[in-house]
């Protein structure tokens, strides 16, 4: 069974600092990386997809692949209190497009 | 911005009923699938849907659930029997190309199995 490993948090951060979430992965087929926030009782909320190695930016957010660690990251830059969220990180499936989803990351901004 | 939407927001049902899960994918996509979540547990992947079949599906989409596109915007989950178990979040989801692709997810059914 192919796994998506997260930190359950939470993770606290003071407002304006930078959050950083991380994630493993076993499949090493996957070839599209997603990451997806969730507040509680609400459906994932895309925010940033990644396909190739090195870095992608958006906003204050940024992603970070490592294909031979099986590593992705995101950070999040200027934490903002509307931040907490769970953060779910999905990577696609060996030729398939089935997301395959982590437990998430509970991010806490506080004031 | 086009969004997924899904009926009913939530849906409360006897054991042993059948339910129908609806949804409106985002008009030009093309590929669609349904996940769920059990409260408290990681967002699981049931059935992927193109061009009128089902595409893959998960182990836990055995013989009681079914999938269809009766027309042209429509994309359904029919649970047949449900069972205490079946109790979750569904979430459709859908993407312009399939692999490679973002899904885009809608606000999600609440299934309460009674």
């Amino acid at each position: 069974q192919k796994e998506v490993e997260q930190n359950s948090g939470p993770l606290s951060v003071p407002e304006g600092a930078i959050a950083s979430l991380n994630c493993t992965y076993s499949d090493r087929g996957s070839q599209s990386f997603f990451w997806y926030r969730q507040y509680s009782g609400k459906s994932p909320e895309l925010i940033m997809s990644i396909y190739s190695n090195g870095d992608k930016e958006d906003g204050r957010f940024t992603a970070q692949l490592n294909k031979a660690s099986q590593y992705v990251s995101l950070l999040i830059r200027d934490s903002q209190p509307s931040d907490s969220a769970t953060y779910l990180c999905a990577p696609d499936a060996y030729n398939t497009d089935k997301l395959i989803f982590g437990t998430g990351t509970r991010l806490q901004v506080f004031p | 911005e086009p969004e997924v939407t899904q009926t009913p927001s939530h849906q409360v049902t006897q054991m042993g009923q059948e339910v129908i899960l609806r949804c409106v994918p985002i008009s030009n996509h093309l590929y669609f699938y349904w996940y769920r979540q059990i409260l408290g547990q990681k967002v699981e992947f049931l059935v992927s849907f193109y061009n009128n079949e089902i595409s893959e599906k998960s182990e836990i989409f055995d013989d009681q659930f079914s999938v269809e596109r009766p027309d042209g915007s429509n994309f359904t989950l029919k649970i047949r029997s449900t069972k205490l178990e079946d109790s979750a979040m569904y979430f459709c989801a859908s993407s312009l190309q399939g692999q490679r692709q973002p899904q885009h997810f809608g606000d999600g059914t609440r299934l309460s199995i009674l």
